[in-house]
């Protein structure tokens, strides 16, 4: 049974280049989180979908990041415009249900992107 | 707001010098607490989950604790393969997003 699989393991961007980041979630799974992780700082949610659906994007910056979960295919990170600040490991979860003391979140390897 | 603090921010044992990491939370309506391991480079990975206050899990050499304001992750007899950083995180925002401590980074040497 394949865990979280994300896509690259690391990126490396240009100033003002476009990321994009890939979330495949455990099988089964329909609920997927975005996390990000700066450097000596802790994880922070970013946004949680559902099939098609974004159910919460309260972590999400209000420019530039966007995020999708379409019917077929992966979850999508988007990042526009990428700057020095960008610079950090991107962490996908998934888990069978939502909203309840036994929601599990399952956690990919991260994607790592380098802005230079 | 709903905040997570764990400390010691860093801790360094020898092989088989048991210790233990706390987890301090600040949550209104706590729906449960976990605990994640996270080696360099890769993502957390689930330990525990704990539910209500009085609630124990054991893992091997790791057993994990839950009172009404904190959470301890009780590491007995460490080895070397037990060095990671440990992540504590409470559900938040209805239950859908998790909230997390900075983690103890945790060094077992020989």
């Amino acid at each position: 049974n394949a865990g979280v699989m994300q896509n690259p393991r690391h990126l490396v961007r240009r100033r003002g280049q476009e990321a994009r980041l890939r979330c495949s979630p455990m099988k089964g799974h329909s609920h997927v989180y975005w996390y990000r992780q700066l450097p000596e700082e802790g994880l922070k949610f970013m946004v949680y979908l559902q099939k098609e659906n974004i159910i919460d994007e309260s972590g999400m910056p209000k420019e530039r990041f966007s995020a999708e979960f379409p019917k077929e295919g992966p979850s999508i990170l988007r990042i526009q415009q990428v700057v020095r600040g960008d610079s950090a490991a991107y962490f996908c979860a998934s888990s069978p249900r939502a909203g309840t003391a036994k929601n599990i979140q399952y956690f990919g390897a991260g994607t790592r992107l380098s802005v230079l | 707001e709903d905040q997570v603090t764990q400390s010691p921010e860093a801790l360094r044992l020898q092989e088989g010098e048991s210790s233990s990491l706390n987890c301090s939370y600040t949550v209104s309506g706590l729906r449960g607490l976990f605990w994640y391991r996270q080696d360099p480079g890769k993502g957390p990975e689930f330990l525990f989950t704990l539910y209500s206050a009085g609630e124990e899990k054991e893992k091997e050499r790791l057993k994990a604790t839950l009172t009404k304001k904190e959470s301890f992750l009780h590491i007995t007899a460490p080895k070397p393969e037990d060095s990671a950083t440990y992540l504590c995180a409470v559900p938040t925002g209805g239950g859908n997003k998790l909230t997390f401590g900075t983690g103890t980074q945790l060094k077992v040497e020989l």
